[in-house]
């Protein structure tokens, strides 16, 4: 069975960092796009970043040179390393899988950016 | 930046009845169009990928038609378990982006 596990989210203060993890089961991350989407308190959805199953990486103008997401194929899991976080970054993140559609999501860890 | 355009904002409709929603893409998305399902306090569901195809475990009342700028997610009859957030999504070009979402509500 495929499962995403988030983890990570919390308040944090603006201009601070935040590393969110997500622990994948029943599929191997690194045969697969990874993504992660983020949900702003009651709006829609925005991607933020892909890595490929080759390694490039792409992110969202919004988040350009603040985020950074990585895998560790040891652990099977994808990061997403925030640094230089703004009250707009508060969202629930979630990790997919996929780029093109996702299919598989994970349940979200709210980050919440705050002083 | 594609720019998708769900109608309506909101569709009030009662169990049995059908449920026509649509997407409207700023330029042509091709067939790479996908649509989701959210509940609230959920993570969104892939309910329809690539315009057309049901995705694993979708049932049969759900069904996807368009292509190029014009796109419908259709519920032949409704369940009470369906009303929810619906957003369509698209990756014909980067980056991916989603278009607001329809609130499918019981009237």
């Amino acid at each position: 069975e495929v499962q995403l596990v988030e983890s990570g989210g919390g308040l944090i203060q603006p201009g601070g960092s935040l590393r969110l993890s997500c622990a994948a089961s029943g599929f191997t991350v690194s045969n697969n796009y990874m993504s992660w989407v983020r949900q702003a308190p009651g709006k829609g959805l925005e991607w933020v970043s892909v890595i490929y199953s080759g390694g490039t990486t792409y992110y969202a103008d919004s988040v350009k040179g603040r985020f950074t997401i990585s895998r560790d194929n040891s652990k099977n899991t994808v990061s997403l390393q925030m640094n230089s976080l703004r009250a707009e970054d508060t969202a629930v993140y979630y990790c997919a899988r996929g780029y093109s559609d996702f299919d598989f999501w994970g349940q979200g860890t709210l980050v919440t950016v705050s002083s | 930046e594609i720019v998708l355009t769900q109608s309506p904002a909101t569709l009030s409709l009662s169990p049995g009845e059908r449920a026509t929603l649509s997407c409207r893409a700023s330029q042509s998305v091709s067939s790479y169009l996908h649509w989701y399902q959210q509940k609230p306090g959920q993570a969104p569901r892939l309910l329809i990928y690539d315009a057309s195809d049901r995705a694993t475990g979708i049932p049969a009342r759900f069904s996807g038609s368009g292509s190029g700028t014009d796109f419908t997610l259709t519920i032949s009859s409704l369940e009470p378990e369906d009303f929810a957030i619906y957003y369509c999504q698209q990756r014909s070009n980067w980056p991916a982006t989603f278009g607001q979402g329809t609130r499918l509500e019981i009237k």
